[in-house]
């Protein structure tokens, strides 16, 4: 059973350009979350999606969009890109269901380098 | 405000021993709480969780405790390993429905044989 994978697992990117990425959820799975660790820094939670809609934003621009696909598979999109989106970026994906919280499980990451 | 805080950025353990990593969190309405491991340069591993409505939940040579009344959490590892070395990060859930977790900063664990 494949875990959260994440692709690419490294990006150099210069400032003002625009960055994909994409995540596929671990199987069973139909809600995707973004998050954004800085180096020496616990994970910032960016946005959440379910049903190809953004359910819940952390405290990010716009700048920072994404997408969800009808397979659950996601992609976060940066646009205009700043040398302090430099970062881990790390998708977690869990099941959703009726009666409480369920686990969020992490893909490896995108590690983005901006100059 | 936002805020989930560790009281140690850094624990050094002999292998064998057993470590206790702490976690002060300040949401009170927070339901559920989990603890992840991360190794260098890999995304978050899930180790245990627990819901508010609980004091005391077991896993596999861990033990996660939550103090509501002072809103604290700890995360105990029993005879610690070489292989337990990674920074630790307790979680919780915020807002109702849909998920979204606050993380801490993280306690890095160093383990010597």
């Amino acid at each position: 059973d494949a875990g959260v994978t994440q692709s690419p697992t490294h990006l150099i990117k210069t400032r003002g350009q625009q960055v994909t990425l994409r995540c596929s959820p671990k199987s069973g799975h139909d809600t995707v979350s973004w998050y954004q660790q800085a180096l020496g820094q616990g994970p910032q939670f960016i946005f959440q999606y379910y049903e190809e809609e953004e359910r819940q934003r952390g405290n990010f621009p716009d700048r920072f969009s994404g997408h969800q696909f009808p397979n659950y598979s996601s992609e976060l999109n940066v646009n205009a890109l700043l040398l302090g989106d430099s970062a881990l970026y790390l998708c977690a994906s869990s099941p959703v269901r009726a009666g409480g919280p369920e686990t969020q499980y992490f893909g490896p990451g995108t590690r983005l380098l901006v100059l | 405000g936002e805020s989930v805080g560790l009281h140690l950025p850094t624990l050094s353990v002999q292998e064998g021993d057993n470590s206790i990593i702490n976690c002060a969190y300040s949401n009170s309405a927070s339901d559920y709480f989990i603890w992840y491991k991360q190794e260098s340069g890999k995304g978050p591993q899930f180790i245990i969780d627990i819901r508010s409505n609980m004091d005391k939940r077991q896993g596999q040579r861990v033990t996660v405790l939550l103090n509501k009344t002072v809103k604290h959490l700890s995360l105990q590892i029993a005879a610690t390993q070489p292989g337990d070395s990674a920074v630790y990060f307790c979680a919780e859930k915020r807002g109702t429905g849909f998920q979204k977790l606050v993380f801490g900063t993280g306690t890095r664990l160093l383990v010597s044989p």
